[in-house]
């Protein structure tokens, strides 16, 4: 079966510094997400990308957030200056299709942690 | 308003009996589609079932069946026969047509399998 792979699988930072996650969707997908988890609550969305660009975003993706599909493989998630509570486990995921469409699938994630 | 409401906070079912999640989801876009992930302890989301709106059977998918009542907006995830392996906290989701289709989640169930 088909996955969304994330590296790493967990990452420890200093605050202030910039991180990379990094993934790599289903190779024939077309709409991806970052998704963030902070330890024991919800999944809160962050933000989607189709066809090249930011197609929504939410509140918590600030200027510090950015994300890239530099190579038309890796779909990945820069935090500029890390902050403590920037520590979460950040899922990505990509879809073939829009609601209707059955494949939506999660990376196992990055687990962050800001010290 | 919540958009996608999960009551049980907690649940416990005996091994190898079946046990029902409950999941209820406001949206006015007929085109959406509902989904259930399990995230174990270690994290990641795995995928377990999908409802498109407009299916008319409910969609079953080894032991996970999904009792899908469009009128009354629920999309419950059943069990069957549960395994010590099901104890994690389970989500529903759901993504809409005319709303980016980004993924909605709800707050989670964590479900005890007591062997």
């Amino acid at each position: 079966e088909p996955e969304v792979t994330q590296t790493p699988s967990h990452q420890v930072t200093q605050m202030g510094q910039e991180v990379i996650l990094r993934c790599v969707p289903i190779s024939n997908h077309l709409y991806f997400y970052w998704y963030r988890q902070i330890l024991g609550q919800k999944v809160e969305f962050l933000v989607s990308f189709y066809n090249n660009e930011i197609s929504e975003k939410s509140e918590i993706f600030d200027d510090q957030f950015s994300v890239e599909r530099p190579d038309g493989s890796n779909f990945t998630l820069k935090i500029r200056s890390t902050k403590l509570e920037d520590s979460a486990m950040y899922f990505c995921a990509s879809s073939g299709g829009g609601a209707l469409d059955t494949e939506a699938f999660f990376g196992q994630g990055t687990r962050l942690t800001v010290v | 308003a919540q958009k996608i409401t999960q009551t049980q906070p907690g649940m416990f079912v005996q091994e190898k009996e079946a046990v029902t999640l409950d999941c209820t989801y406001d949206t006015s876009d007929p085109s959406y589609g509902l989904f259930w992930y399990k995230q174990p302890s270690s994290g990641e989301m795995i995928f377990l079932i999908y409802q498109g709106s407009y299916d008319q059977q409910n969609a079953t998918e080894g032991r996970y069946s999904l009792n899908f009542q469009k009128a009354r907006k629920s999309a419950n995830l059943v069990i069957s026969a549960s395994q010590l392996g099901d104890s994690a906290m389970y989500f529903c989701a759901m993504r809409e047509d005319n709303y980016g289709q980004n993924f909605v989640f709800g707050p989670g169930t964590r479900l005890s399998v007591l062997p």
